[in-house]
């Protein structure tokens, strides 16, 4: 797989449920960061974790990373129609401090 | 809440034009980069710039593309001769500093016919 791969494609939840997404990479990295997307819109800039961290958390949202395999995950809590969105995980390569790639994202729908 | 914004939000042109983006990045912000998604694909990077020069391209900013920071507020990307596979949408995207999370503009669809 590429760098920076979601899974699954799509995830449909109701509300006040859990939404938990995943993301795989195959280079090192410096971070990890995660997107939102709404339909045609720009990007949202979540959380970010750094590769000598383990688990982050901020409001609803909780992500982990573990380097030794290549991945992270996005758990979004008690979800409301209003998370329905395509969600990203970005890395930003070691040696580069520039440029996020981006997986193919994970298409997040809340029923309400 | 200060944020990156871009115009226009959606730019029809004929195959061979020239077109320019336009970008206003969040004012404090030193870092810059663009972005294309062609639709139903990945968020692309294109190109990220620091202090007037460009710090870092991916192999899709080949020659027809350039970057320019003409005043002290915008972020311009051009595409010199337009292909119907530019047609997608370009994102703008500043950062206070590297390596913290980018913040993105609304978008820019280019369309090629």
């Amino acid at each position: 797989s590429q760098q920076g791969e979601e899974d699954p494609q799509a995830l449909s939840i109701q509300e006040g449920e859990n939404a938990t997404m995943n993301c795989s990479y195959k280079t090192s990295i410096n971070n990890l960061q995660w997107y939102r997307q709404n339909s045609g819109r720009g990007l949202v800039h979540l959380i970010l974790i750094r590769s000598n961290e383990r688990e982050k958390h901020s409001g609803r949202l909780r992500v982990t990373l573990d380097t030794s395999k290549k991945s992270s995950s996005l758990l979004i809590t008690a979800s409301r129609a209003a998370d329905t969105a395509s969600y990203f995980c970005a890395t930003v390569t070691s040696g580069s401090a520039r440029q996020l790639t981006f997986g193919s994202g994970t298409q997040l729908t809340v029923l309400p | 809440e200060p944020e990156v914004t871009q115009t226009p939000s959606h730019q029809v042109t004929q195959m061979g034009q020239e077109v320019i983006l336009r970008c206003v990045p969040i004012s404090n912000h030193l870092y810059f980069y663009w972005y294309r998604q062609i639709l139903g694909q990945k968020v692309e990077f294109l190109v990220s710039f620091y202090n007037n020069e460009i710090s870092e391209k991916s192999e899709i900013f080949d020659d027809q593309f350039s970057v320019e920071r003409p005043d002290g507020s915008n972020f311009t990307l051009k595409i010199r001769s337009t292909k119907l596979e530019d047609s997608a949408m370009y994102f703008c995207a500043s950062s206070e500093w590297p390596l913290l999370g980018q913040f993105f503009g609304p978008g820019t669809r280019l369309t090629v016919l």
